[in-house]
């Protein structure tokens, strides 16, 4: 079965201007949980959203949103960029019950200049 | 203190040998207890999960759990080079928000 899809694979963006990233779970995925990977700070995450509501949010500013379709698309925009924002962002969909574990896409590599 | 711990590494065996890779959290009420691997370059991937104490094997990966402790630890037996890679713990109350260490660097040489 198909994995999950991000798109774009990478983003070039100047500071102060605003960009959305795009995430395809896993057929029969509810869940859909965005990470931000950096070399020192490891995976940091952002938000999950499951069946259109966001469950949970991370300790991100407010610049970083994201919203989930219902068929359970997901996408996540960051306004007003900023340069320590260029990172890795991951996504991740879950069947979301315990022990289920999450699959990741390939991620979009996001450099703010 | 972070809420996951990894020791970042490099941890450098020998081919063939055990690699010891360990994990705490802060989380008492921490239910799931998930090891990812991460190539260089490429997203995380499931290696194993364990939400009961005590041992769960999987060919060469045998996850421990400890909870009275908070320690989650991975041993990989037979270690391989395809095996260098990074290693990252993931703990959560359940699958709808996991915490993820700064992960564990792991060499295998021939």
């Amino acid at each position: 079965k198909a994995g999950v899809t991000q798109t774009p694979r990478y983003l070039i963006k100047t500071r102060g201007q605003q960009v959305t990233l795009s995430c395809s779970p896993i057929s029969g995925h509810r869940s859909v949980s965005w990470y931000q990977q950096t070399p020192g700070q490891g995976l940091q995450f952002l938000f999950e959203y499951f069946s259109e509501t966001q469950r949970n949010k991370g300790n991100f500013p407010g610049r970083f949103s994201g919203r989930q379709f219902s068929n359970s698309r997901s996408e996540m925009n960051v306004s007003t960029l900023e340069l320590g924002d260029s990172a890795l962002y991951l996504c991740a969909s879950s069947l979301g019950g315990l022990g289920d574990g999450y699959t990741f896409g390939s991620g979009t590599r996001l450099t703010v200049v | 203190q972070k809420e996951v711990e990894q020791n970042s590494g490099p941890l450098s065996v020998p081919e063939g040998a055990i690699a010891s890779l360990n994990c705490t959290y802060s989380d008492r009420g921490s239910q799931s207890f998930f090891w990812y691997r991460q190539y260089s370059g490429k997203s995380p991937e499931l290696i194993m999960f364990i939400y009961s104490n005590g041992d769960k094997e999987d060919g060469r990966f045998t996850a421990q759990l400890n909870k009275a402790s908070q320690y989650v630890s991975l041993l990989i037996r037979d270690s391989q080079p395809s095996d260098s890679a990074t290693y990252l713990c993931a703990v959560g109350p359940n699958t709808d928000k996991l915490i993820f260490g700064t992960g564990t660097r792991l060499q295998v040489f021939p």
